[in-house]
């Protein structure tokens, strides 16, 4: 089956620019989008199709996808982007979905 | 406006039944393919099932093919998940989750949630 892999955390500095990573085999010939999710609350689309925003979502978050690595940038990073984020693709007619990476903004 | 809003979790012992419910006002409900996605206390997002717009086509995961059953019911706007043979894995937060249909295949809207908890 297919597998993605996060980094279970990442920390980055109010105001700098936050990656966050997600890796699967030849994931740069699949869309991929990318979930946000603050304590207590349900996920939230924040990016889709690799680098597109959802309305309402800061032009701060922005996305890349090639070869084996799919890439979440939040720039300007702020205290209330401090969340868990999941990457999501389909597979053969079946959701995957990252482990999630938690972003603490320091 | 787009509404998701689960409901039927509860306390249940282990080999017991429950059904989960989704009404789903506010926008076309029978054009889109419906998921069940849960999460356990402190893990991560797992799908579960997967129901297309007319309800002639439905997915599951391994985990829980053969126990639980995913429906729709377009006159009334709402998604079900039938869940029989319960494991205390089973327990988790289980969202109803709307799937784009714009020609790409996010997962657009999510409802809150509602609680299963599989007691042993």
């Amino acid at each position: 089956s297919y597998e993605l892999t996060q980094p279970l955390s990442v920390s980055v500095a109010l105001g700098q620019t936050a990656t966050i990573t997600c890796a699967g085999n030849n994931i740069g010939r699949k869309d991929v989008h990318w979930y946000q999710q603050k304590p207590g609350q349900a996920p939230i689309l924040v990016i889709y199709r690799d680098s597109d925003r959802p309305s309402g979502i800061p032009e701060r978050f922005s996305g890349s996808n090639s070869w084996n690595t799919a890439t979440l940038v939040i720039s300007s990073a702020q205290a209330g982007d401090e969340a868990d984020y999941y990457c999501h693709v389909w597979d053969t007619n079946t959701v995957v979905f990252g482990g999630g990476t938690k972003l603490t903004v320091l | 406006e787009v509404q998701l809003v689960e409901s039927g979790g509860g306390l249940v012992e282990r080999g017991g039944s429950l059904r989960l419910s989704c009404a789903a006002p506010g926008f076309t409900f029978s054009v889109y393919w419906m998921h069940w996605v849960r999460q356990a206390p402190g893990k991560g997002l797992v799908w579960v099932s997967s129901i297309n717009g007319d309800g002639s086509s439905t997915r599951y995961a391994d985990s829980v093919e053969g126990r639980f059953t995913i429906s729709r019911d377009n006159a009334k706007n709402s998604l079900h998940l039938q869940m029989n043979s319960l494991r205390v894995e089973d327990t988790a937060v289980y969202y109803c989750v709307r799937q784009d249909n714009s020609g790409w295949d996010e997962f657009d809207f999510w409802g809150q949630g509602t609680l299963v908890t599989v007691s042993s």
